[in-house]
């Protein structure tokens, strides 16, 4: 069975500090991974997908970035904080794609922006 | 830009009521929907998909697309407090990325 785990699981950081947020994939080879970030009472939006290693392309910007440095790695990061930066960002992955199955989420990572 | 809307809010029901959430969407080119529900802190989790006008169950639950009407529907049988989550909706066209609704708050009291 696939598993995806995600890293942290809550963040407190200060404006323009730094940020790298971590996905991975367990038993699947090959995933078409994703970023989505919720704000708090907001709606689930696409930051970026990556078909495979070393590729990414960016869906919304954020000021923030992304990078796929193994099959089973996908990771989130930006040099500042911003303010709006806060809320709850979700890895997911898919068989197919992109876009073009079911998606499988990760747990979601907390983050609070100070 | 694909809208994607959803009602009720949110909704509160007796165990074993039959639940009915409205999703409609704006882009009658859209392809794909499904249904995901989210407990609060958690990722979301799949539920049902449909790629074709009409119908389709998988035990207690049911979808009806109308793409004529641009609106999805998803109806929850013998309902448990264990279905108490969110609801989203999420639409697709092509290799978009879905977009999702706003989501309804399920409460099912024992």
């Amino acid at each position: 069975a696939q598993t995806i785990h995600q890293w942290p699981v809550a963040e407190i950081k200060a404006v323009g500090s730094p940020l790298s947020l971590g996905c991975t994939i367990k038993g699947k080879s090959s995933p078409n991974l994703y970023w989505y970030w919720q704000a708090t009472g907001g709606t689930l939006q696409q930051l970026f997908y990556s078909i495979t290693v070393g590729q990414v392309e960016s869906v919304v910007q954020l000021n923030l970035s992304a990078s796929r440095p193994k099959d089973d790695q996908f990771i989130l990061s930006t040099e500042k904080l911003l303010l709006s930066h806060s809320g709850f960002y979700l890895c997911a992955w898919s068989p197919r794609g992109p876009n073009q199955d079911t998606q499988y989420f990760g747990p979601g990572t907390r983050l609070l922006v100070l | 830009q694909e809208k994607v809307q959803q009602s009720p809010e949110s909704l509160i029901v007796p165990e074993g009521a039959m639940v009915s959430l409205n999703c409609s969407f704006s882009d009658s080119a859209s392809q794909s929907i499904w249904w995901y529900q989210q407990h609060p802190g958690k990722g979301p989790k799949a539920l049902i998909s449909i790629f074709s006008n009409g119908n389709k169950k998988e035990g207690r639950l049911t979808v009806y697309l109308n793409r004529a009407s641009l609106h999805v529907s998803l109806h929850i049988k013998d309902s448990q407090p264990s279905d108490s989550a969110v609801y989203l909706c999420a639409v697709s066209r092509n290799n978009n990325a879905p977009r999702f609704g706003a989501g309804t708050k399920l409460s099912v009291k024992p």
